[in-house]
This record gives C-alpha cells, structure tokens and sequence, in this order.
C-alpha cells in the first residue's frame, strides 16, 4: 500500500513564484489536512477537508490554497512564495469516523524560498 | 478554539530512567487526545490515542479531564525511543486535527 504520497520532497522556489504541492491517498479516506513544520514551533494546520468538494481553513492558511476536487488529492497552492514560506510541509489523512481517527502522513515536502 | 500545549522542546533522560512527556490541552467539550511519533528519518506515525487505553512500546497515558492533561509516561526508557513527540487533539464533530509544538526526547546511553 502506497498510503499518503507527496510530490516533490524538496523544492526550491524564488520569491513570487508559484507552486503546488501534491497529495495523494489511496484509503479512500474522507478527511485530509495540509500542516507545516517550522523548526521548534511543531504542526500548524494549513487547510483541511473532510470531503471532495468541502474545504476549510486551518490556523495558518494565508498564502496557500487548497482543491479537493477528487477523493484521493489534495494539493496545496502556493501562489506568491514568501521566504516565510520556508518550511516542511506534511499531508495526512483519516477516516474521520470516532472508531477510526488515526491519522497518516506524508514523507514531507522541504521547501526553501529565496 | 482548541489548543495544545507541549511546555518541553527538548527532554533528555539516561537509558532506563523514567520519562514523562507533558501535554496539556483546552477544550472545553469532550477531545480526542493522540500522541504521535517521529523517528529519524520516518513518517509521522501514531503512537497511542487516549480512547485505546493501551500501551504502545511500553508508553502509556492517561486523559485527566480535571487538569486538562495527556501526559506520556514510560517507566523505563530505551535508547530507540529517542524520537520527536506530538501530542494532538481533535474533537468530535470538529474534524480538525491540532497539535502542540512537539518535545524532542534524547535517550542517551
């Protein structure tokens, strides 16, 4: 099982540039979430989606965008980089449901912007 | 709003020395309390959840609702524990997943 994959793992962007990062399921899982890990400051929730079709704002979602235009995807958009956007980025998802909350991550994306 | 509270970046104990890792939360319904683990160069994973009322590696923790806490303990530690530590909450209804900063645990020999 290939699980939670993220495309790419690092990624060097310039300041005011654009990219996306991707997220993929395959555990036909209903809800999926986008954080960043900065250095001492642990997980912050960027967006997150409980469906396709239904996403939702987090604590930190200035700068970013999300889609969930299918079950199995989720990419977060980064439109203008910011050197603030400098950061590891994690995808995970779960069902959602009381009996099973587990959440599964990514492999992270590490992103630098100069 | 719910929110996490990990006071301890870093924690290093000796090999067989107890451990106590702190996790406070706010909320004032009824959360769902996880801890996650991420060993060197390893997915995030989960470690334990407070509903399992399990022990995992030898971890376990207990909710206290009174104190708002989900303290991680292990009576014995062992150097493969050495590991970065997430405490993180959601709540029912809420879909959100929240975290705390996180507490780096050294296990040295």
């Amino acid at each position: 099982n290939a699980g939670v994959t993220q495309t790419p793992k690092f990624r060097i962007l310039k300041i005011g540039q654009s990219m996306t990062l991707q997220c993929t399921q395959d555990m036909n899982h209903n809800y999926m979430y986008w954080y960043r890990q900065d250095p001492g400051m642990g997980l912050k929730l960027i967006y997150y989606s409980v469906g396709a079709g239904i996403t939702d704002k987090g604590e930190v979602p200035n700068g970013y965008n999300v889609s969930r235009s299918t079950t199995e995807d989720f990419p977060l958009r980064l439109e203008l980089a910011a050197p603030s956007q400098t950061s590891v980025y994690f995808c995970a998802s779960s069902y959602g449901t009381r009996r099973n909350t587990e959440a599964f991550f990514g492999q992270g994306t590490r992103l630098t912007v100069v | 709003a719910q929110r996490v509270t990990q006071p301890e970046k870093l924690l290093s104990v000796f090999k067989g020395a107890p451990v106590e890792l702190k996790c406070n939360y706010s909320y004032s319904g009824s959360p769902e309390l996880f801890w996650y683990v991420q060993y060197s160069r390893q997915r995030l994973q989960l470690l334990l959840r407070h509903i399992s009322r399990e022990s995992i590696k030898g971890f376990t923790a207990d909710l206290n609702k009174g104190e708002t806490s989900f303290h991680l303990k292990k009576p014995f530690a062992q150097e493969e524990d050495s590991a970065m530590y997430y405490c993180a909450l959601t709540v029912q209804g809420a879909q959100k997943l929240v975290f705390g900063q996180g507490t780096r645990l050294t296990i040295n020999p």
